[in-house]
């Protein structure tokens, strides 16, 4: 149980170009999806806290008009990567977690296998 | 803020060698701690947790206890094999901030493991 699937794996696109990167929770209900970005041989860096139904939470630096997330069911989140620049170039990772906001089932998080993204 | 160290790698063992790598943490709550796994070509895959003090996680063979006193979260296996050649990240969810725990990670330590 709790598989997050990611789509597409690998993507590459013209500098000025727009992605979407789909996060889908398969046999769960995620209330809450996180995305993340991750450099090569570096950390995860958290981009943004995405709770379905509501605006997306960013974190400190992260340009939401540039990295649009839409959380509009319980099992579906995407980040639009619009006018792409080869410096957005990175691997993108969501993450789901269950239960409901005011009563989390767990503090657990589920990875998707992650998106890799190539600007030309 | 919270924080998490983990040890620098690159890690280098031999198969069936003792491994241990170290995780230390600071968080102004609470917190919940995990060890992730990435192998190569994959996303994160929990392998253990622990929500309280003196809790230990296990999975795998891979053991790590909550210290509480050292802040402390160390991973340890008795005997790797060259399949746990993977990449491991020390991580805490700080639930001071119930309801929008968010997890932050150590910068990870790449395991590789020799025949």
């Amino acid at each position: 149980g709790a598989v997050v699937s990611q789509h597409p794996s690998r993507v590459i696109c013209k500098s000025g170009t727009s992605v979407k990167i789909e996060c889908r929770s398969l046999d769960f209900q995620a209330t809450t999806m996180f995305w993340y970005r991750q450099f090569p041989k570096k950390s995860l860096m958290l981009m943004a806290t995405s709770n379905e139904g509501s605006k997306a939470t960013y974190e400190q630096g992260v340009e939401k008009d540039k990295f649009l997330i839409n959380h509009a069911s319980l099992t579906l989140s995407t980040l639009t990567v619009t006018s792409a620049h080869p410096e957005d170039s990175s691997f993108y990772i969501c993450s789901a977690r269950t239960g409901t906001i005011t009563h989390p089932s767990t503090d657990t998080q589920y990875f998707g296998p992650g998106t890799r993204l190539t600007v030309l | 803020g919270d924080s998490v160290t983990q040890m620098e790698g690159p890690v280098t063992l031999s198969e069936e060698a003792f491994l241990t790598i170290n995780c230390t943490y600071t968080a102004t709550g609470y917190p919940s701690l995990f060890w992730y796994v990435q192998y190569p070509g994959e996303g994160l895959q929990l392998l253990l947790k622990a929500t309280k003090a003196d809790d230990k996680g296990s999975n795998k063979g891979f053991e790590a206890t909550y210290r509480k006193e050292t802040t402390s979260f160390h991973l340890e296996k008795g005997s790797v094999q060259v399949s746990d050649s993977a990449v491991y990240f020390c991580a805490l969810s700080d639930r001071a901030n119930f309801g929008n725990e968010k997890l932050t990670f150590g910068t990870g330590t790449r395991l590789t493991i020799i025949p």
